[in-house]
């Protein structure tokens, strides 16, 4: 399996709280994605990033906010949740071969806001 | 826009026999790739198999092979002689070649795939 990890991997929490999920790849990559993912629908890109000091936003309009410090780490905060905010959020990284990015996803943190 | 479609939220099958999943896309891009990602529950999502758009030879991996027909915008997967650990979430997915060398991943809404002992 990828290097990829996400912590929490579940996490319930009330209105108003700050959270902040984390994601580390040991990989090496420079292109990091943060997805959501509500049960039974697809995918939704929220956010991305380049490499170092680059983040942008996703199709998916998201409250969150990311920061790339650091090549390996990609945390995600929500500085309000909501319980609009309850879904599984993945953290993947790719490399890119020939043109061709390889997506490795993290295990995913499963998010409750009561 | 580009959009993914698995029409078949749910399939069963028994083991060691053969199952196909479905998945169309619409896209007016002519340079992209296409991809099948495999979820098993409660694990990491991982790369099952990829198909160049430029290529006509269907992508093939070990007991994986995909049926890509550029014409009709169809991507189905081929899981031969299936297996209890093949139970898992299937989606497929359509990348887009970006700009600026950021390829963008636009992903089905997945098939759940019960292989029955």
């Amino acid at each position: 399996e990828a290097d990829i990890y996400q912590t929490p991997r579940y996490l319930v929490i009330g209105t108003g709280k700050k959270i902040t999920l984390e994601c580390s790849q040991t990989m090496g990559h420079d292109k990091m994605y943060w997805y959501q993912q509500d049960p039974g629908m697809e995918l939704h890109l929220i956010h991305y990033s380049y490499g170092v000091n680059s983040t942008e936003k996703g199709d998916l309009s998201s409250e969150s906010t990311v920061s790339r410090i650091r090549t390996e780490h990609f945390p995600l905060t929500l500085e309000s949740a909501r319980p609009s905010h309850t879904s599984q959020y993945l953290c993947a990284s790719s490399d890119e071969v020939s043109l061709i990015d390889t997506q490795y996803f993290g295990p995913g943190t499963r998010l409750t806001v009561l | 826009a580009q959009t993914v479609t698995q029409s078949q939220p749910e399939m069963s099958v028994q083991e060691a026999e053969t199952v196909t999943l479905s998945c169309t896309y619409d896209t007016s891009e002519n340079n992209y790739y296409l991809f099948w990602y495999k979820q098993p529950p409660s694990r990491q999502m991982i790369l099952v198999i990829r198909q160049e758009a430029y290529k006509q030879q269907n992508a093939t991996e070990n007991r994986f092979s995909v049926n890509f027909q550029k014409a009709a915008k169809s991507f189905s997967l081929k899981i031969s002689d299936s297996q209890l650990g093949d139970t898992a979430m299937y989606f497929c997915a359509f990348m887009k070649v970006g700009l600026y060398n950021f390829n963008k991943f636009y992903f089905g809404s997945g098939t759940k795939l019960n292989v029955k002992p």
